[in-house]
């Protein structure tokens, strides 16, 4: 079956650029729709972002500044941007794909605890 | 966008049937019919219960089921059990095309 697997730095200072990426496997990435959502330490969920190997994409207002998303279809990868992050950013990410029939998000990563802290 | 309204948390004891409610705008629960459900246990990832207001996942309990009206969209849990004491989340669709999760509610099996 499909599974998902975020990986990148546990900690990166303020002001810098948080990356991710999400790696595929039992599964193409082509021909779906992928998310990327957060949850800081003891709160709640927040949507980050989707993308689908076509080029369509959409990210939260709040974050959109920040935020670039990305696929590499030949590793069977995602990945997320997010620049000049500060302590608010700091959650768990997870990777998640998208139904193929209707709109929610049926197959999630683990998650990685990414911390923002000099 | 905010996020979604729902309860902070919700108890019952085995076997109750207990609701919870995840409230909108017409900007996104009460304008589409994509309201989708997770569940999730401490350190794990959510899991999709619901989706589409009404709909269940293959695997997820005939216990779970969803609806809506107007601007609120719920979930019920029929016949609790222990293994339901999660925190639970609401999401939907919204008018620029993006998602909104709930604010969340921890259900307590008593």
């Amino acid at each position: 079956q499909v599974h998902l697997q975020e990986s990148g730095p546990g900690l990166v200072k303020p002001s810098e650029t948080l990356s991710l990426v999400c790696s595929v496997s039992g599964g193409s990435i082509s021909g779906y729709f992928w998310g990327w959502i957060r949850q800081p330490p003891g709160k709640g969920l927040e949507w980050i972002a989707y993308l689908h190997s076509s080029g369509n994409s959409n990210s939260n207002p709040s974050l959109k500044s920040r935020i670039s998303v990305s696929m590499d279809t030949a590793k069977n990868q995602i990945s997320l941007n997010l620049r000049s992050v500060t302590a608010a950013d700091t959650a768990v990410y997870f990777c998640a794909r998208y139904c193929l029939v209707g709109k929610c998000l049926d197959i999630w990563g683990q998650g990685t605890l990414v911390t923002v802290s000099s | 966008q905010s996020a979604l309204t729902q309860p902070a948390s919700v108890s019952g004891s085995p076997g109750q049937s207990i609701t919870i409610s995840c409230i909108g705008t017409t900007g996104d629960v009460g304008g589409y019919n994509y309201v989708s459900w997770y569940q999730q246990h401490p350190g794990k990832a959510p899991k999709l219960m619901i989706y589409d207001v009404t709909y269940r996942p293959s695997g997820v309990s005939r216990r779970f089921s969803g609806s809506k009206s107007g601007n609120m969209a719920s979930l019920t849990i029929t016949g609790l059990q222990a293994e339901d004491e999660a925190d639970y989340y609401c999401s939907s669709y919204t008018s620029i095309n993006t998602r909104v999760f709930g604010t969340g509610t921890k259900v307590t099996v008593l």
